[in-house]
This record gives C-alpha cells, sequence and structure tokens, in this order.
C-alpha cells in the first residue's frame, strides 16, 4: 500500500516569510496529491491539490509542486501571516480508480508563524 | 450552513462501555467515512460508506462498527471500549462521482478519552 512521509513536524517561521513543507509517497500509481489544513479544534479543510498531469499549481500565496521521478511534493506558503499558523496534512492516492477510501495521509506538521 | 455535524465533541468512557458516535451532513453527498486522528500518526480510515446502502472497512476496523442510517447519516460505534481507542474521531463526506474532485468536508471532531 501507499506509504506517505511527510517533514518538518513542526515548523516555525516569522511573519512575512515563506513557508515550505515536504512529502513523499511510495507508490508510483498515486495521482493525486491534496494537502489539509487543520486549525485548532476544527476538521481538517482542503487548500490546495494537484494531480500528476501537472508539476506546479497555484493559489494566491499557497502553491504545490510535484516530482514525479523523486516521487515527492511539496506545500509552499509565502509571505506568511499569523492565520496560517495550524496543521498541514499532505495526501496521496491513486484517483479517480480509488477513491477517498485509498487517500493516505502524512504524519501532518504544525507551522507557527511567529509575530 | 451546518455541513457536517458531529455529537458528541466530547466524551469520557471506562474501558467495556459502549457508545455511538454520530454524524450527519447537509450537503446532499454520497459518500461518508470515519478516520481517526492520533499524535503523530496523521488520519487514519476506520469505516467508509461510499454510497448509501454499503459499508466497508478501512485501515484500522478493528473494535468498531458503522451504520449507515440514510444518506445524511453514518454512526460509528464501540461495542467494547478499549484505552486504545482514546482518539479524536472525525466524519467527514463528498460527492463522489468518477469526474468529482474528491474533496473530502470535515465534521469538528469528537474526543473520545476511554479509562
Amino acid at each position: 500500500g501507499e506509504n506517505v512521509e511527510q517533514h518538518p513536524s513542526t515548523l516555525s517561521v516569522q511573519e512575512g516569510d515563506s513557508a515550505v513543507i515536504k512529502c513523499t509517497y511510495s507508490d508510483s500509481a498515486s495521482n493525486y496529491f491534496p494537502w489539509y489544513k487543520q486549525e485548532l479544534g476544527k476538521g481538517p479543510q482542503l487548500i490546495i491539490d494537484i494531480r500528476s498531469n501537472v508539476g506546479e499549481k497555484k493559489d494566491q500565496r499557497i502553491a504545490v509542486t510535484l516530482n514525479k521521478t523523486a516521487k515527492h511534493f511539496s506545500l509552499h506558503i509565502t509571505e506568511t501571516q499569523p492565520e496560517d499558523s495550524a496543521v498541514y496534512f499532505c495526501a496521496a492516492t491513486a484517483f479517480p480508480n480509488f477513491g477517498n477510501e485509498k487517500l493516505t495521509f502524512g504524519t501532518g506538521t504544525r507551522l507557527t508563524i511567529i509575530p | 450552513n451546518a455541513g457536517v455535524t458531529q455529537t458528541p465533541k466530547f466524551q469520557v468512557l471506562k474501558t467495556g462501555q459502549s457508545m455511538t458516535l454520530q454524524c450527519a451532513q447537509d450537503m446532499n453527498h454520497n459518500s461518508m467515512y470515519w478516520y481517526r486522528q492520533d499524535p503523530g500518526m496523521g488520519l487514519r480510515l476506520i469505516y467508509y460508506s461510499a454510497s448509501e446502502g454499503t459499508t466497508d472497512k478501512g485501515e484500522v476496523p478493528n473494535g468498531y462498527n458503522v451504520s449507515r442510517l440514510n444518506k445524511r447519516e453514518f454512526s460509528l460505534r464501540l461495542e467494547s471500549a478499549a484505552p486504545s481507542q482514546t482518539s479524536v474521531y472525525f466524519c467527514a463526506s463528498t460527492f463522489r462521482t468518477s469526474g468529482s474532485s474528491g474533496e473530502l468536508f470535515f465534521g469538528e471532531g469528537s474526543r473520545l478519552t476511554v479509562l
């Protein structure tokens, strides 16, 4: 089965700086890579996702890059703000053939933005 | 906009007691999921229901049962609680089709402690 490793487990950055979270996956069949953000006391919420037919996707201050050859993908947050403080989860699956029941999550990164 | 509603939010049980976690969604989603979240282990799928009338085991189903009561509701039952089931439980839903994005919508979680 799929195995997703996520690093670092904790990350502190100064407000305004950039943050990068990295994930690696093991199953070459995986083709869908979402990122979820979990604020304190809340459930995770999808913030961005990427499919294996593209190498990069951006949405305002958030971007995700994918390297299929190396089997790793990364979340980049630029110009960080206090509201970016949260736990971030990466995930991988072969979509749509397997659906969310095969979605494998990383272990999470607690991001703290220092004012 | 209620989205995914879980009850109860907090529960303390003694070993061997039983309880049911309730989940309801008002987004007309067809697929529903139960995850558990433990420190350093990310989100792990317990059971899922791809459509009304069907349920299947996920990654960690032992000690749990589920019922898809109707299209809106999906409950998780612990028949004989064990300390290893101390966790935060999340219900999630999505509208699953071959062309859907697969975005999961999560509830706010139920924190369960088994003494």
